[in-house]
């Protein structure tokens, strides 16, 4: 089963970007089996889902961020990445990179990284 | 921003049986997306619990089964133990506004 990690700064100024790299182990990130994810939670809150990327280089973005999120995939290293533009103290939060598992019906997400907190915070 | 709505929390004594709902909309469950459910331990990441509505990947105990009908959908734990106390959230797709995948509010489950 592939394995994921988070790396990435864990303090970002507001109106900076934050920027964020999973490493996928286990498996190639170019097998096709999986889409590759962000979601992040907040502390003391529930889940949300930032976006995705195929190995083709596809994304799809929750609307609500799709103006401020950049997600890439290095085939070459084996990661993918976020960037999450103009952020805010409302950015703050536990982000996961997580694979995901794609169905015409609705797919779902695992296995997950073990997160990352970041802190927006002048 | 949550579009399935969970219970705050549910409690039971060890050995009950507790369920847990997730109550959607037309333009998720009620369209026929799948609903998935995950479990997060204190500190730790998600996990999958349930996909495909009633599907356990392997290695989760048959304590845990998943159904759904019409909008709603509902997670049941029997024989509750100390070890399921935890969040657990329910997902879908939504295909409003662009579509998004979207989550449960939460719930968190005590154990007595």
């Amino acid at each position: 089963q592939v394995q994921l990690q988070e790396s990435g700064p864990g303090l970002v100024k507001p109106s900076q970007t934050l920027s964020l790299t999973c490493t996928v182990s286990g498996g190639s990130i170019s097998s096709g089996n999986y889409y590759w994810t962000w979601i992040r939670q907040p502390a003391g809150k529930g889940l949300e889902w930032i976006g995705r990327i195929y190995t083709s280089g596809s994304t799809a973005y929750n609307p609500s961020l799709k103006s401020r999120v950049t997600i890439s995939v290095d085939t070459s290293k084996n990661q993918f990445s976020l960037n999450l533009y103009s952020v805010t103290a409302a950015d703050t939060a536990v982000y996961y990179c997580a694979a995901f598992s794609y169905a015409s019906s609705g797919g779902w997400f695992g296995p997950w990284g073990q997160g990352t907190l970041v802190t927006v915070s002048s | 921003q949550s579009v399935l709505t969970q219970p705050p929390s549910v409690s039971g004594a060890p050995g009950q049986r507790v369920t847990i709902s997730c109550t959607g909309s037309s333009s998720n469950i009620g369209a026929g997306y799948d609903v998935h459910w995950y479990q997060q331990l204190p500190g730790t990441a998600p996990k999958v619990l349930i996909y495909g509505n009633s599907n356990r990947p392997s290695g989760v105990p048959d304590r845990f089964s998943g159904s759904k009908s019409g909008t709603s959908a509902s997670l049941a734990i029997t024989g509750l133990q100390a070890e399921d106390e935890a969040d657990y959230y329910c997902q879908s797709y939504d295909s409003s506004l662009s579509g998004s995948y979207v989550f449960g509010t939460g719930t968190k489950v005590t154990v007595l």
